[in-house]
């Protein structure tokens, strides 16, 4: 079966560096994506890895390892604005998404 | 623009009746997807679209049947609804299929007693 394994809940300080793993297993890869959930509201892209190695964004930066089937998201100088469920997606086989439950990431001044 | 938009925010609904959930997009993406969000599972796809004309079953299709006559529409209906599908459903498209990000609308949160 395809599966997608994140942690459930985190807690991090106010300006603090937070990392978020995943790791996965699916039939085929054709991509990875971190989504951004704040309660209540629909997911929002934040970043997608196909090949392996980091993307940087501003505060928030992706890694992909293809051969561990390991992605991380890293949060730096967080924000009480980061307060939200983190979710990590991949791209089967059948470029169908498959999404982990997501991580909630809480942040505490 | 308003990109993907649903209706409605909300729904009580009681059991054995039907409802059609509404979601438009003025993003001209080729692709739509319907997904359903429970507490502690990741999101689901219940049904896709890759363009106008065509539709295909995700993982948890039952019970569930969509339509899309046009590009901007992709409803979503129930036809005799039971409490196993109360949960919050979000509709998405893409631009393309294979290699597009995926941007979501707001959300319908359906309670099925």
């Amino acid at each position: 079966g395809q599966n997608i394994d994140q942690p459930t809940e985190m807690t991090a300080t106010e300006g603090a560096i937070v990392q978020i793993n995943c790791t996965y297993q699916t039939s085929g890869f054709n991509g990875l994506f971190w989504y951004q959930q704040h309660a209540g509201e629909a997911p929002t892209f934040l970043s997608y890895n196909v090949l392996d190695g980091l993307e940087e964004k501003g505060r928030f930066s992706s890694f992909l390892s293809r051969s561990k089937g390991y992605s991380y998201l890293l949060l730096k100088e967080l924000q009480m604005k980061d307060s939200a469920s983190y979710l990590c997606a991949v791209r089967d086989s059948n470029y169908q998404l498959i999404w982990g439950a997501g991580t909630k990431l809480i942040i505490k001044p | 623009t308003a990109g993907i938009t649903q209706a409605p925010t909300s729904q009580i609904l009681a059991a054995g009746r039907s409802m059609t959930l509404r979601c438009t997009q003025d993003m001209r993406h080729n692709a739509m997807y319907w997904y359903r969000q429970d507490l502690g599972l990741g999101l689901r796809l219940i049904h896709y679209s890759n363009t106008a004309g065509t539709t295909g079953k995700g993982e948890v299709p039952d019970g569930y049947s969509v339509s899309r006559a046009n590009t901007d529409d992709f409803p979503l209906t129930l036809a005799s609804a039971v409490p196993s599908q109360t949960s919050v459903y979000f509709c998405a498209s893409s631009e393309g299929q294979t290699t597009d990000t995926q941007y979501f609308g707001p959300g319908t949160r359906l309670t099925v007693l």
